[in-house]
């Protein structure tokens, strides 16, 4: 089955650093890939759509600039926090859809934590 | 927005017994979607039902859609142990059926 990978796992981080996220596909192509952000014991909400040579779709509610997203391939997707804060912490999730574009295949997650 | 709202929250039952899950939703959906997720870890995709369907199975996984109710239930038959985890649901919208909108999930806990 389609696989998607999430580097790293965790990191922990000073507040006012910015820190990157890799999203990548590894035997499939994705043309978008979306970025999700889960707070403890509650639901995924979706951020961005991530689109391969475009601008990436934020949803209503997520600062662009603070949430920088890159998708320079059709592989690799990544989610840079910029001048993180202890409220950015939280598990980042990414997910690319299939080839029928109907399920989604979700990385590990990224457990930021922002002293 | 979160529009799927799983019922219960959480349910903790016996090895060996069913295990129902139900979720509700708002707008119209092209497909509903359940996914699991362990501890910590990311989603994995169960199963999906089309808006033209009422009934789909996976093993000892069934999966109701009711469009009129606007509501699915997911049943886990003969549970076990490591079905242990957070059950979400997950609606396709049909003017973005691209992008999936979780609800709040609901945490099975089975006992050995």
């Amino acid at each position: 089955g389609a696989v998607v990978s999430q580097h790293p796992s965790w990191v922990i981080c000073k507040s006012g650093t910015s820190v990157k996220i890799e999203c990548r596909s590894l035997d499939f192509q994705a043309t978008t890939m979306f970025w999700y952000r889960q707070f403890p014991k509650q639901s995924l909400m979706l951020m961005a759509t991530s689109n391969e040579g475009s601008k990436a779709t934020y949803e209503q509610g997520v600062e662009k600039d603070k949430f920088l997203i890159n998708h320079a391939s059709l592989t690799l997707s990544t989610l840079t926090v910029t001048s993180a804060h202890p409220e950015d912490s939280s598990f980042y999730i990414c997910s690319a859809p299939g080839l029928a574009g109907n399920e989604q295949f979700f990385g590990p997650g990224t457990r930021l934590t922002v002293l | 927005s979160q529009q799927g709202e799983e019922d219960p929250q959480a349910l903790s039952i016996q090895e060996g017994e069913n295990a129902t899950m139900n979720c509700s939703y708002k707008t119209s959906i092209n497909n509903l979607q359940w996914y699991r997720q362990n501890s910590g870890r990311g989603l994995v995709h169960l199963i999906l039902i089309r808006s033209n369907e009422r009934e789909k199975h996976s093993g000892r996984l069934r999966v109701t859609l009711d469009t009129s109710k606007k509501s699915s239930s997911l049943l886990i038959t003969a549970s076990r142990a490591a079905d242990t985890a957070s059950y979400f649901c997950a609606t396709a919208p049909l003017a973005r059926y691209s992008t999936l909108t979780f609800g709040k999930g609901t945490m099975l806990l089975v006992s050995p």
